[in-house]
């Protein structure tokens, strides 16, 4: 199955301060989406993105699907972006939905 | 819309005891399935559906039973609880598109599970 395997794994950051996370996936995907789970384990959709660019507020991301590879750019950092941000991916699948998920990026933003 | 619901939100078993934990959505989603989060991971396959009476394994389908018999509920059984089940589970739902690849998925609040 598909490989998703997400960079950094930790990063810390100062308010205010952007950032890039990066997402890579061994295949080609036909779904592509970037969750935030809060410091309560809720599971936030932020985007579903399988190629291009979507903005929303604050924050963006682009995937290049020839490349392999999703980008989420979180801008003017708050606090209360902190929490793990994960990238899902399913390739291939013309039944059902399999996400297959990174292991995450723990963000946190200090004040 | 109440969107995907899970209960309960907590839930702590004995080695051996049996439950089921319950999900359902009111969005006519026609796709559900369950994933389950250990510390420091990212989410895996448990089981999947693509409707009704119809459902399948995923990454992890070991110790737990599904059923589909209406398109808005999805139950996960364990029959028979295992430490290594201690784990947050998640429900998620999404529809088909008409051509292609499904609908983004959309996730409930998880149930909390621990065995002793």
């Amino acid at each position: 199955g598909i490989q998703v395997e997400q960079s950094p794994p930790d990063l810390i950051l100062q308010e205010g301060a952007n950032s890039t996370l990066r997402c890579n996936f061994s295949d080609s995907v036909n779904n592509l989406q970037w969750f935030h789970q809060n410091p309560w384990g809720q599971l936030i959709n932020l985007f579903y993105i399988p190629s291009g660019t979507k903005q929303n507020g604050r924050l963006s991301a682009t995937t290049v699907a020839t490349e392999r590879y999703s980008l989420l750019y979180i801008s003017s950092s708050q606090t209360t972006d902190s929490g793990v941000y994960f990238c899902a991916a399913t390739s291939g699948e013309t039944s059902g939905s399999r996400l297959t998920f990174g292991e995450g990026t723990q963000l946190t933003v200090n004040p | 819309n109440a969107g995907v619901t899970q209960t309960p939100k907590f839930q702590v078993l004995k080695t051996g005891q049996s439950m089921t934990l319950q999900c359902a959505q009111d969005m006519n989603h026609e796709y559900m399935s369950w994933y389950r989060q250990d510390p420091g991971m990212g989410l895996r396959l448990i089981h999947y559906s693509v409707g009704a009476g119809i459902t399948d394994q995923g990454e992890v389908p070991n110790g737990y039973n599904v059923s589909r018999s209406t398109t808005e509920d999805f139950p996960l059984r364990l029959l028979s609880a295992a430490p290594s089940q201690t784990s947050v589970y998640f429900c998620a739902s999404s529809y088909s598109t008409g051509r292609g690849p499904w609908s983004e998925q959309f996730f409930g609040p998880g149930t909390r599970l621990t065995v002793l």
